[in-house]
């Protein structure tokens, strides 16, 4: 089975603060993403990776960055942590045939 | 651009009826379509997936759903629920290239005793 692995359930950060979100997958997979949920938004992407040191961005990009300089890991920056990125993450690898999530991180920015 | 429409935020039903959750989806190309459970405090499984072939897709748990072109349409169906399907399911909707997946604001399903 595909294991996508986000390196921590919760985390509580202060406004301003750089946030480094991180996700690991074990099965060489290609495509990579990361989304938001909030109640009532369902999932929005927020920036996906196709390939090593490849990125495009999502529905939801702004006050997010990204990095992928190996294959199975796959990061999500927030330069400056604000309230409103107060969220759960969601990384995910290989949508299409396994739709494999991480048990995502929940945020919360004070 | 591609947009999920789940027509129903809260669905209360009693144990052992049946319930359907309704899925709709905009898109004039081919799409491949998902639905996923989120249990309380977990993450996301795939329930059942339609990539090509049969309309009627069967799932885990005893969920099935049925792909209807013609009305865009992908509902989520089980014929008897249980107190463990109480969850929060999403539809989603793949198409074009990398295949990211656009979901919907999902449905919050209560199944009481």
């Amino acid at each position: 089975d595909v294991k996508v692995t986000q390196s921590s359930r919760y985390l509580v950060k202060r406004t301003g603060e750089k946030v480094f979100l991180e996700c690991v997958q074990d099965m060489d997979h290609e495509n990579m993403f990361w989304y938001r949920q909030d109640p009532g938004l369902g999932l929005r992407l927020i920036y996906f990776s196709y390939d090593v040191k490849m990125k495009e961005k999502g529905d939801i990009p702004e006050g997010y960055s990204v990095s992928r300089e190996k294959k199975e890991r796959f990061s999500l920056i927030l330069e400056s942590a604000s309230t409103n990125q107060t969220s759960m993450y969601l990384c995910a690898s290989s949508l299409r045939d396994r739709g494999d999530f991480g048990s995502g991180t929940r945020l919360t920015v004070v | 651009a591609q947009s999920v429409t789940q027509l129903d935020s809260q669905v209360p039903v009693f144990e052992e009826a049946p319930v359907e959750l309704r899925c709709n989806y905009s898109s004039s190309v081919s799409v491949y379509l998902f639905w996923y459970v989120q249990y309380p405090n977990q993450g996301l499984q795939l329930l059942l997936k339609y990539l090509s072939g049969s309309t009627l897709v069967k799932g885990i748990n005893g969920f099935e759903a049925e792909f209807n072109k013609s009305q865009t349409s992908f509902h989520l169906r089980k014929p008897s629920v249980h107190i463990s399907d109480t969850a929060e399911y999403f539809c989603a909707v793949s198409s074009g290239g990398y295949n990211k997946l656009i979901f919907g604001a999902g449905t919050r399903l209560a199944v009481h005793p």
